[in-house]
């Protein structure tokens, strides 16, 4: 099993739809959790962070499992500019160090 | 300089040469990391630094792959005798301390032909 999995997508939706990405983890120990968005052909970049009482920034929220390993965020009244793949990425313990990432999911707003 | 800096950004090489990438993370930042990600690929960890010594090694592929870090600043991967499956953008990241999030820089592209 992957240390991190994600909807492959790739997700189309029209501009102002609501659209949820999901992403399990393998590791129980993991103790950090984040969104990154990468743009096509740019470096990951940190959308937010994924706090165990769920958290939201605008128009995103996200939101944590941890009995179940899962990890979601729903971006609501979805823009053009949220074209972009999302990475879900994982912290795991004993080293704390290092991020794991998904392989993303790829979103497509669409006018 | 205020971001993480790659060079070169762009980088074809033939079969067999070796490379060399470079990273200039953000002052200050003890914790880098080198990552890579291929077409259609998530990120492949490589490799981690704190300060100048890396803990964890354990993602380079082969050992036609090293890195350094000199005074607690720029890093420099290495590639020997490039192989095709070596194509690939590497990117590299850096953090105040392992337990903060990252930066990445915009990746350097190689293309072994």
């Amino acid at each position: 099993r992957k240390e991190v999995e994600q909807d492959p997508g790739p997700f189309n939706v029209p501009e102002g739809a609501t659209v949820a990405f999901n992403c399990t983890y393998s590791n129980s120990a993991s103790q950090s959790f984040f969104w990154y968005r990468q743009d096509c052909r740019k470096e990951p970049k940190l959308l937010m962070s994924v706090y165990s009482s769920g958290n939201e920034d605008g128009r995103f929220t996200a939101q944590l499992n941890r009995a179940s390993q899962y990890i979601s965020l729903l971006i609501r009244d979805s823009k053009l500019s949220d074209s972009a793949t999302y990475l879900c990425v994982v912290r795991s313990g004993g080293s704390n160090y290092k991020l794991t990432f998904g392989k993303g999911t790829l979103l497509t707003v669409n006018p | 300089g205020a971001g993480v800096s790659q060079s070169p950004s762009n980088k074809v090489t033939e079969k067999g040469k070796d490379v060399e990438l470079r990273c200039d993370p953000i002052s200050g930042h003890t914790a880098l990391y080198w990552y890579r990600q291929s077409l259609g690929q998530g990120l492949e960890f490589l490799i981690y630094f704190q300060g100048n010594s890396a803990p964890d090694k354990s993602g380079l592929p082969s050992d036609r792959f090293s890195a350094e870090r000199t005074g607690g600043s720029v890093s420099t991967l290495t590639i020997q005798r490039t192989q095709q499956e070596d194509s690939a953008v590497y990117l590299c990241a850096s953090s105040f301390d392992q337990t903060y999030g990252y930066t990445f820089g915009s990746g350097t592209r190689l293309t072994v032909v």
